[in-house]
Formats: C-alpha cells, sequence, structure tokens
C-alpha cells in the first residue's frame, strides 16, 4: 500500500462548479498536511495547509480527518484557471520530517 | 529575493556519463531534498539532507550520489548506473527545526538521455 493516495482523475468540470478531491495516508505517526498546486512542466507550489480544525482560504477549503486517516480539498466555484494537478503532501513523523508525496489529482475546468 | 535555484533547466546526457545537477537555497532552511517526477507520476524521493555533511537514501536512491558540505547547497550527480534518467528533478528545502513545515521547491531541471 502507498504511503499517500490520491485518484489521478482526470476531473473535467464545468466553470462554476465544486469539486472535491481526497487523499488518504497510511502512516497514523503523520504530523503535518498540505496541498500543493503544479502546472504542467512546472514545480509544484504551496496551495494550502490543512490544520486539525479545517481551514479555508477564498474558494478553496481543506480538512483533515485523523481518525479516517484522509485529507481533503474543495474548491467552489471553479474557475479555467484551477486547471492544474493538485498534490496531496504528507510529512511523515518519527524523528525526520520527510515531505512524501501522492502521485496528484489532475483537475480540468471547462468553459 | 529568498528562494531556491536550481540549474541548469534543461540537460541532456549522452549513455554513460555522469551529471551534476546543481541546488542551491539562501532561505535559510536546514533540510533539503531531491525527487524525481516522471510523466503522470507523483514525486519519488532521491535523497535528503537534514543538516550539513549528513544525507539519508530515499526511496530510489540507487544510480544517484550527492553531497551537503554547504547548508546552502546540495548537488545532485546522475550516475551511469541510473538506467533510465530522463526525468524532471525537483530540489525542495524545508526548515524543518522544530517540526514539520511545507517545502519550497526550485523551478526543476528537466533532464534528458540522448
Amino acid at each position: 500500500r502507498k504511503e499517500v493516495e490520491q485518484d489521478p482523475g482526470p476531473f473535467n468540470v464545468p466553470e462554476g462548479a465544486t469539486v472535491a478531491f481526497n487523499c488518504t495516508y497510511s502512516n497514523s505517526a503523520s504530523q503535518s498536511f498540505f496541498w500543493y498546486r503544479q502546472d504542467c512542466r512546472k514545480e509544484p507550489k504551496l496551495l494550502m495547509s490543512v490544520y486539525s480544525s479545517g481551514n479555508e482560504d477564498g474558494r478553496f477549503t481543506a480538512q483533515l480527518n485523523r481518525a479516517s486517516q484522509y485529507i481533503s480539498l474543495l474548491i467552489r466555484d471553479s474557475k479555467l484557471s484551477d486547471s492544474a494537478t493538485y498534490l496531496c503532501v504528507v510529512n511523515i513523523g518519527g524523528g525526520s520530517y520527510i515531505p512524501t508525496f501522492g502521485r496528484g489529482t489532475s483537475l480540468i475546468v471547462h468553459p | 529575493d529568498g528562494g531556491i535555484t536550481q540549474s541548469p533547466k534543461y540537460l541532456f546526457r549522452k549513455e554513460g556519463q555522469n551529471v551534476t545537477l546543481s541546488c542551491e537555497q539562501n532561505l535559510n532552511h536546514d533540510a533539503m531534498y531531491w525527487y524525481r517526477q516522471d510523466p503522470g507520476q507523483g514525486l519519488r524521493l532521491i535523497y535528503y539532507s537534514q543538516i550539513v555533511n549528513d544525507f539519508q537514501k530515499g526511496d530510489i536512491a540507487e544510480g544517484y550520489s550527492v553531497s551537503r558540505e554547504k547548508k546552502e547547497s546540495f548537488p545532485l550527480t546522475v550516475t551511469s548506473a541510473q538506467k533510465n534518467p530522463t526525468a524532471f528533478y525537483l530540489c525542495a528545502s524545508s526548515i524543518e527545526t522544530i517540526g514539520p513545515d511545507e517545502a519550497f521547491f526550485g523551478q526543476g531541471t528537466r533532464l534528458t538521455v540522448v
């Protein structure tokens, strides 16, 4: 079983739609969680951190469920510019914190 | 501006050659990482370093070597022993002092074997 798993998609949605991605992780010692966005042939960039209490940044909401070991990302009112790959990142704890990536979920927003 | 710089952006290697990818950061981060990304795949960890003069193998270290002689620099050498080196290579750094923190990435090096 992979340490961080994501549905690769693609998720193909119209502008204005709400879309949600989930990511599961296997190591219960995981300490911190992030969503990154990666555009084609570019480096990943931090979209948002994921806190136990959940957090919201404009149209984006991230949630953490430690009991079920998953995190989620909700995008409301999708824009064409949201088209990208969204990478779930889990810092595995236990002495050293190594950012461990899921394979990413591809989102395509169409007019 | 603080950041993390990788060079070159594109690199072509002949079979049997070693090549070195540069990664420099001026963020005063302790931890640095090298990842490899293949098309349609996530990032896989090659090597990481949490402190100067120390580094650890990641999941796919075979055929690669690194050094960490300075805090700012973490070069990756792709040796001739790496059988399928064509990929997108990403270097990252994080503070990693009192706890886990987000990773910052360089712009990547796209290596092609010709």
